[in-house]
């Protein structure tokens, strides 16, 4: 069974586009978390939710929102898609008040034209 | 000043012996540190968990942590080839919302 899964895999579209990423998870975890990891494999905190609430909201372009539609699900949508939003995207999760036990999923790797 | 610190290497060592990761942070107010090992191409695993001053050890992998001097290491006894990996140390900072933060990781390579 898949714990923390994202959708898709692979995402490779053109400057100016808009795009969304899907994560779910399975685990009954109340926080999920979406990262971002550059070329240079730094891995650094874009957002989290807990139990469908905002509570970090780091200093990300408002090209980007994400969306908790539910605890189980977290998604990233981006606007007006830059060469500098090519990445490695990681959607995880973690229990209440646990923020340092986190699961990741797969990574969704965004490569724009 | 970076949050946390990690030498990127690669650290290189032979197989059979002690690889040594270290990791520095600035938040003195920290109480919760851990390491995650990531595969080339693969996502972030959770491997150790530290939360006291001293040593804690499971199976081949030491954590040690040092509050006072704001330190974290991590050792691998009798290294593996299939330890070569990337090793993120995290921090979860105070004040606020629980953050964890990673350092930019150490590429260990243990060669045969």
């Amino acid at each position: 069974d898949t714990a923390v899964s994202q959708t898709p895999k692979y995402l490779v579209t053109q400057m100016g586009n808009d795009k969304s990423i899907k994560c779910e998870q399975n685990l009954g975890h109340d926080t999920m978390y979406w990262y971002k990891q550059d070329s240079k494999k730094f891995l650094k905190i874009m957002f989290s939710y807990n139990n469908k609430e905002l509570i970090i909201n780091e200093t990300v372009p408002n090209r980007f929102s994400p969306k908790s539609p539910d605890k189980a699900h977290l998604n990233l949508h981006i606007n007006s898609l830059e060469l500098g939003d090519s990445a490695v995207y990681f959607c995880a999760s973690s229990p209440r008040g646990r923020a340092g036990e986190q699961f990741f999923g797969p990574g969704t790797r965004l490569t724009v034209l | 000043q970076k949050e946390v610190e990690q030498n990127s290497g690669p650290l290189s060592v032979p197989e059979g012996a002690i690889a040594s990761l270290n990791c520095t942070y600035s938040d003195r107010g920290s109480q919760s540190f851990f390491w995650y090992r990531q595969y080339s191409g693969k996502s972030p695993e959770l491997i150790m968990s530290i939360y006291s001053n001293g040593d804690k050890e499971d199976g081949r992998f030491t954590a040690q942590l040092n509050k006072a001097s704001q330190y974290v290491s991590l050792l691998i006894r009798d290294s593996q080839p299939s330890d070569s990996a990337t090793y993120l140390c995290a921090v979860v900072f105070s004040g606020g919302y629980n953050k964890l933060i990673f350092g930019a990781g150490t590429r260990l390579a243990v060669h045969p």
